[in-house]
């Protein structure tokens, strides 16, 4: 079973720039979550999606970062416009989520450096 | 488990010794629990997980025991070996899914 993508691997902006993120979950899984993580520190949601829907975007900067899921597969995440505080790695998971209790996969994450 | 920033707590242990990693949940609504590895560059990989309903369950190598009369979990590691370096993060959800994450464990495997 493919794993979730992400992509790009690597990316290195200034501040002030945008930047989106992509992802593609594990095949057949509703739910898509991204999540920042900051060097030293666990992962931290910004926003989960059942299918093409928002579920939970609490804790996502509204005024910077935004989110979509349009067909309810393929994910992005996108930046704009950048600050320092920006730079982490940003992952994204899934989970089957026709029920609670499920494990989210997580994939290889996005590391962003802001100069 | 609070964030501890670049200053990982380090559990260093001898290859072929049991590891045990702790961690200190919050939320005593929450009801179901899981532990990830994470080596570096990597996403968390998935190892065990634990529902709210059960104090222990076991997988291969690795056992997860959950206290929730003092919110406590951890992960025991059977004849640690040197693939097993890693940050270890537990997680725990209380509603709709959404993981909470503590701040980690460094485990390094001496050989």
């Amino acid at each position: 079973e493919a794993g979730v993508a992400q992509s790009p691997r690597y990316k290195i902006i200034e501040k002030r720039q945008s930047v989106a993120f992509w992802c593609n979950p594990i095949s057949g899984h509703a739910t898509l979550y991204w999540y920042q993580q900051i060097l030293g520190q666990g992962p931290k949601l910004l926003i989960q999606f059942q299918n093409n829907g928002v579920v939970d975007d609490s804790q996502l900067p509204k005024d910077r970062f935004s989110a979509e899921r349009l067909k309810g597969v393929d994910s992005t995440l996108k930046i704009q416009p950048a600050k320092l505080e920006d730079s982490a790695v940003y992952l994204c998971a899934s989970s089957l989520g026709r029920t609670d209790n499920q494990p989210q996969h997580f994939g290889d994450g996005t590391r962003l450096s802001i100069l | 488990g609070e964030s501890v920033g670049l200053h990982l707590p380090t559990l260093s242990v001898q290859e072929g010794d049991n590891s045990i990693i702790n961690c200190a949940y919050s939320n005593s609504a929450s009801d179901y629990f899981i532990w990830y590895k994470q080596e570096s560059g990597k996403g968390p990989q998935f190892i065990i997980d634990i529902r709210s309903n059960m104090d222990k369950r076991q997988g291969q190598r690795v056992t997860v025991l959950l206290n929730k009369t003092v919110k406590h979990l951890s992960l025991q590691i059977a004849a640690t070996q040197p693939g097993d370096s890693a940050v270890y993060f537990c997680a725990e959800k209380a509603a709709g899914n959404k993981l909470t994450f503590g701040g980690g464990t460094r485990v390094l495997v001496k050989p």
